[in-house]
């Protein structure tokens, strides 16, 4: 079956500082990978994808995401954090069956000022 | 990127009336809208995949006569909550489909009373 995991329920880090947000996935074939973002009260934001192509995948607001497919990983980075990085944040593959999203169960990123 | 709206926002309604929730997709057409749920502090539940000019499709243990589904243009699908009930309270969001990307609407917190 398809799945995410998504290991932290909660990362902090200082502003200013890197972040890395863990994905790590099951899928058969070749991945469809996203990542979202999710503000208190809010729908999710894209933030990026991963379909083909470079293993480094640039988004909005200065994220970026390393699919690795060795490890089965789709971490998503920043390399300094802001104080209104502070959101939920929800990893996603699709499944090449269904064609749905399968999310992760999230994780809160708090950054400290 | 591209952009998806709900309508309303908010809803505050008496057990036993019907809700309508409006979902637009605003500047790309859409044959496939989805529909979702969260309860507080949890990720997104898959409710139904509503296709244009059909009937949707629910996810099993989403009773379908509870909660319709009408997908009747590219950029429209509506979610009627029928008869609803204090359990019925939640945060629905709803979901387009564009190129490669779902795209997701802000969201409407819908409590019953």
């Amino acid at each position: 079956a398809q799945s995410v995991a998504q290991p932290e329920d909660q990362v902090n880090v200082a502003e200013g500082n890197p972040l890395t947000v863990k994905c790590t996935y099951s899928v058969s074939g070749n991945p469809y990978l996203f990542w979202y973002v999710q503000y208190p009260n809010r729908g999710l934001q894209f933030l990026l994808k991963y379909i083909t192509g470079d293993n480094l995948v640039k988004g909005s607001y200065g994220f970026e995401a390393e699919f690795n497919k060795s490890q089965t990983s789709f971490h998503l980075k920043k390399p300094s954090a802001l104080v209104s990085d502070s959101a939920l944040y929800f990893c996603a593959v699709r499944d090449p069956y269904t064609d749905k999203l399968i999310f992760g169960t999230g994780t809160r990123l708090q950054v400290f000022p | 990127g591209a952009v998806v709206s709900q309508h309303p926002s908010w809803v505050i309604c008496k057990s036993g009336t019907s809700v309508k929730i409006e979902c637009r997709s605003l500047d790309f057409q859409a044959t496939t809208m989805f529909w979702y749920r969260q309860f507080p502090k949890q990720s997104l539940m898959l409710m139904a995949t509503s296709n244009e000019g059909s009937k949707a499709t629910y996810e099993q243990g989403v009773e379908k006569d509870k909660f319709l589904i009408n997908h009747a243009s590219l950029t429209l699908s509506t979610l009627t909550v029928t008869s609803a009930h204090p359990e019925d309270s939640s945060f629905y969001i709803c979901s387009a489909r564009g190129e490669q990307t779902q795209y997701f609407g802000p969201g409407t917190r819908l409590l019953v009373l």
